[in-house]
């Protein structure tokens, strides 16, 4: 296991039309995190997975927007008629959870979303 | 809830040359610190992150950075760049709540190395 893997790498979708992202994140790690980034900005926490559980949703993460993990391995992220401000790149990372002590997430190569 | 705030947008500078990317944070608790490097089209790549223990961290490509408690800062310092060190560098950081460990990041900072 190489890495966090998305895919795919680029999506071009007309407005209105549902994507969904995949991420396989490195298999030690149970933790899961999606975030995104727009042009020109950092990027910003959408979800987070410990296992197949969804413990915190940013206020970002409209109610167009669904994320899974059903079997605690990949995720999912879907979003429903999407809009030209959806375009961005999404980031899935993944980590282990180390009690107390925080640790670093690996990242992957990202999905970037332009909507037409 | 926590901030970072990244002051310059874009730095140039020539090859062999020193640089600094400044970065400051805001926080109501104990936080982790970051530095992740982003190339063109690419994910993040984690340069150094602070935990704990001696304040001067020193990361991958010969990158370090200072963490400074009463300034809330944490500058990340090369003493000669490369072409290949430009990229994108983002700070960030992460709340020691034992919980979540999400990150929260500055706006980025574009470096152009030149010949």
């Amino acid at each position: 296991d190489t890495g966090v893997s998305q895919d795919p790498r680029h999506k071009i979708t007309k407005r209105g039309q549902n994507v969904t992202f995949r991420c396989d994140p490195i298999s030690e790690h149970n933790r899961l995190y999606w975030y995104r980034q727009t042009l020109g900005q950092g990027p910003e926490f959408l979800t987070y997975f410990q296992n197949e559980a969804q413990l915190e949703k940013s206020r970002l993460l409209s109610d167009r927007f669904s994320a899974e993990r059903p079997k605690g391995s990949f995720s999912t992220l879907e979003i429903q008629r999407t809009e030209q401000g959806d375009s961005a790149m999404y980031l899935c990372a993944s980590s282990f959870p180390s009690g107390r002590l925080n640790t670093e997430a690996f990242f992957g190569q990202g999905t970037r979303l332009t909507v037409v | 809830a926590q901030s970072v705030t990244q002051l310059d947008s874009q730095v140039p500078v020539f090859e062999e040359a020193p640089v600094e990317l400044r970065c400051n944070y805001s926080s109501s608790v104990s936080v982790y610190l970051f530095w992740y490097v982003q190339y063109p089209n690419q994910g993040l790549q984690l340069l150094l992150k602070y935990l704990s223990g001696s304040t001067l961290v020193k990361g991958i490509n010969g990158f370090e950075a200072e963490f400074n408690k009463s300034q809330t800062s944490f500058h990340l310092r090369k003493p000669s760049v490369h072409i290949s060190d430009t990229a994108e560098y983002f700070c960030a950081v992460s709340p020691y709540t034992g919980t979540a460990s999400k990150l929260t990041f500055g706006t980025g900072t574009r470096l152009q190395v030149t010949l």
